[in-house]
């Protein structure tokens, strides 16, 4: 069975320090590795998709690498814009089934 | 654009109420999912429907069930809930094309209550 563990479970950082999320993954034959991000009650957004170790994305202050056990998803001076709760997801199979992690909570404080 | 519309935004409803949930996107996407969310948990997989055809069931129960009426729209018609039903329920759609195949784009969910 494919698992997603997701840490920390919460993250609190001042504006302007830099830290990593941690995705690690055990699945069989992975298609996909996505991130989103959900602020409260609404629905998660869209941020990268990584396919093969190795490969990097980059959005603004956010980048997201890829191993053949985990992702990271590095935050560069990070602002309070940045707090929400980010989502790792693996898509293995034929299907379209995406298994989500349980998500990190950050916080950044002014 | 990447937009899922849901509506509606709230719904309140008792235990032996109809109600349906809507979700409609026009980017020509061939695949529309529903996930069911609790709080502070991820989105669980409850449906999928690929060129309109029911491809996944998530052992789903049957007091829950979905329609595709077109490539643009899918429902969730709801019957006889259960207060633990209470949920944000997210609609997503994705491309199905060669490139970018796999991605999930959101609604904003249904936060539906059950009393």
């Amino acid at each position: 069975e494919d698992q997603v563990t997701q840490s920390p479970e919460a993250l609190r950082l001042q504006e302007g320090e830099s830290s990593s999320l941690n995705c690690s993954y055990t699945v069989s034959g992975l298609r996909g590795l996505f991130w989103y991000r959900q602020d409260p009650g609404k629905g998660p957004e869209f941020l990268f998709t990584l396919y093969s170790a190795g490969e990097e994305k980059e959005k603004e202050r956010l980048k997201a690498t890829l191993t053949k056990k985990e992702s990271f998803l590095h935050i560069t001076a990070p602002k309070p814009e940045d707090s929400a709760t980010y989502l790792c997801a693996v898509q293995t199979g034929g299907g379209n089934k995406l298994t989500f992690g349980t998500g990190t909570q950050l916080k950044v404080e002014l | 654009d990447t937009e899922v519309t849901q509506t509606p935004k709230h719904l309140v409803m008792g235990m032996t109420n109809k109600k349906s949930l809507k979700c409609e996107q026009h980017m020509g996407h061939r695949a529309m999912y529903w996930y069911k969310q609790k709080a502070k948990k991820p989105p669980e997989l409850m449906f999928v429907y690929s060129y309109e055809k029911l491809s996944i069931n998530e052992s789903v129960p049957s007091r829950f069930s979905p329609e595709c009426p077109n490539s643009s729209l899918l429902n969730l018609h709801l019957h006889a809930l259960q207060p633990e039903d209470s949920a944000l329920y997210l609609c997503a759609s994705s491309p199905l094309t060669a490139i970018a195949k796999n991605i999930q784009y959101f609604g904003a969910g249904t936060r539906l209550s059950v009393l």
